[in-house]
């Protein structure tokens, strides 16, 4: 069973920082493309950054270029999100997810999903 | 970037009832269109990817269908577990993958 936890979320003070944790199991990780999706509270689904399979490939969203970074350990089956200089409109459930199709350099389809970990900036 | 735009922003139904949701992209992307479902407080779902492929577990009544600009997904009979909020995605010109704003089923 594909399961991946989301952690590391919690509240922070604007110019904070945060890094998010995914521990993935019941699949082979380093076969496939992982992301990050965001969703402000009420708001709807807005994809955040992507990692390639093997980690050599990563994609940002421009609001998050230069302050963000993503990451991946394939021998730890984990990826993480490092968040900088952290911004009121950054507050939002950071989900992880992973890409549907096997050895894509970049995600397609995001088929499964973590449960989500709520990041919240203010003061 | 690709905008993706879905209507309607939200719907009223009754079980039973045949709706469709609309999502337009701002250029083509082929058939680079995947639909989710997500319900209050989950994560969400993927149903249909490739525009009209459906994911394995996902009952039939969901298809999808469309390509180039415009694309539905249809529920042919509406289930009870089935209200939810339906949003649609590109994956064809990325980054960034973009999503529509979303489509909110509620009973009638």
């Amino acid at each position: 069973e594909v399961q991946l936890l989301a952690s590391g979320g919690g509240l922070v003070q604007p110019g904070g920082s945060l890094r998010l944790s995914c521990a993935a199991s019941g699949f082979i990780f380093s076969d496939y493309a992982m992301s990050w999706v965001r969703q402000a509270p009420g708001k709807g689904l807005e994809w955040v950054s992507a990692i390639s399979n093997t980690g050599g490939r990563t994609y940002y969203a421009d609001f998050v270029k230069g302050r963000f970074t993503i990451s991946r350990d394939n021998s730890n089956n984990t990826v993480y999100l490092q968040m900088n200089t952290l911004r009121g409109e950054d507050t939002a459930v950071y989900y992880c997810a992973k890409d549907l199709v096997r050895f894509s350099s970049s995600p397609d389809a995001f088929d499964f999903w973590g449960q989500g970990t709520m990041v919240t900036v203010s003061s | 970037d690709i905008q993706m735009t879905q209507s309607p922003s939200s719907l009223s139904a009754s079980v039973g009832d045949r709706v469709t949701i609309t999502c337009r992209a701002s250029q083509s992307i082929s058939s680079y269109l995947n639909w989710y479902q997500q319900k209050p407080g989950k994560a969400p779902n993927l149903l249909i990817y490739a525009a009209s492929n459906l994911r394995s577990g996902v009952p039939s009544r969901f298809s999808g269908s469309g390509s180039g600009t415009d694309f539905t997904l249809t529920i042919s009979s509406l289930q009870p577990e089935d209200f939810a909020t339906y949003y649609c995605q590109q994956s064809y010109r990325t980054p960034p993958w973009t999503f529509g704003q979303g489509t909110k089923v509620e009973i009638k």
